[in-house]
């Protein structure tokens, strides 16, 4: 059974600052891998997604890289700001289901 | 595009009771997954409907049910209600079956006293 890792569990830095989010799952027999953003009580809002054929996505501040012999992702995300602050989730698509991480929780302290 | 919608946002009830969650999909999205969150567990998977057909289902009791309408619209209904039901229940809709970007709605947040 896929599981999926996420380290830190919880992350605080002083805005501006460059940070690295980290992802690892077991089962390299993915499709996809996701990153995804939670704000308290909400659902989930996509920020990136990587195919299984593909090294790294970016969007804006925010860059992701997929190493799937490895089994790991990372999101990097440049110049954080207050307004990041949030839970960070990364999900493999394995057969059409989606496993999710645990989740690293980030607070940017302005 | 209207985004994913669910209904009701918040919902209480007690032991015993059933539940029916709604979600909407994206205009266009055949494809429909509902997901368990809570703090303990974390994000769990529980099913996925495409063109009305339940394609791939969870590790959950057969008290976790749901159907999806010819409009894609899909529900979920928990039976027999129990205390560790209590959660945030999320859809997530997509285009097609298979490996695509899903989009999730709010979620329902769903209280068992």
């Amino acid at each position: 059974k896929q599981e999926v890792t996420q380290i830190p569990a919880a992350l605080s830095v002083p805005e501006g600052e460059n940070l690295v989010l980290n992802c690892s799952f077991t089962d390299s027999a993915i499709y996809n891998l996701q990153w995804f953003r939670q704000d308290p009580g909400k659902g989930l809002t996509s920020l990136l997604l990587i195919q299984s054929s593909q090294r790294e996505q970016t969007s804006g501040r925010l860059n992701a890289s997929l190493d799937k012999s490895s089994g790991r992702s990372t999101l990097y995300i440049a110049a954080s700001q207050p307004g990041d602050s949030a839970t960070y989730l990364c999900a493999v698509t394995g057969a059409n289901n989606l496993f999710f991480g645990t989740g690293t929780r980030l607070t940017v302290i302005p | 595009k209207a985004g994913v919608t669910q209904t009701p946002r918040y919902l209480i009830k007690t032991r015993g009771q059933q539940v029916t969650l709604s979600c909407s999909p994206i205009s266009g999205h055949r494809s429909v997954s509902w997901y368990q969150q809570t703090p303990g567990q974390g994000l769990q998977f529980l099913f996925e409907y495409f063109s009305e057909t339940q394609r791939n289902k969870g590790n959950f009791p057969g008290r976790f049910s749901g159907r999806q309408f010819s409009n894609s619209r899909s529900e979920m209904n928990v039976s027999t209600l129990e205390l560790g039901d209590s959660a945030l229940y999320l859809c997530a809709s997509k285009t097609l079956a298979g490996a695509d970007t899903q989009y999730f709605g709010p979620g329902t947040r769903l209280t068992v006293l």
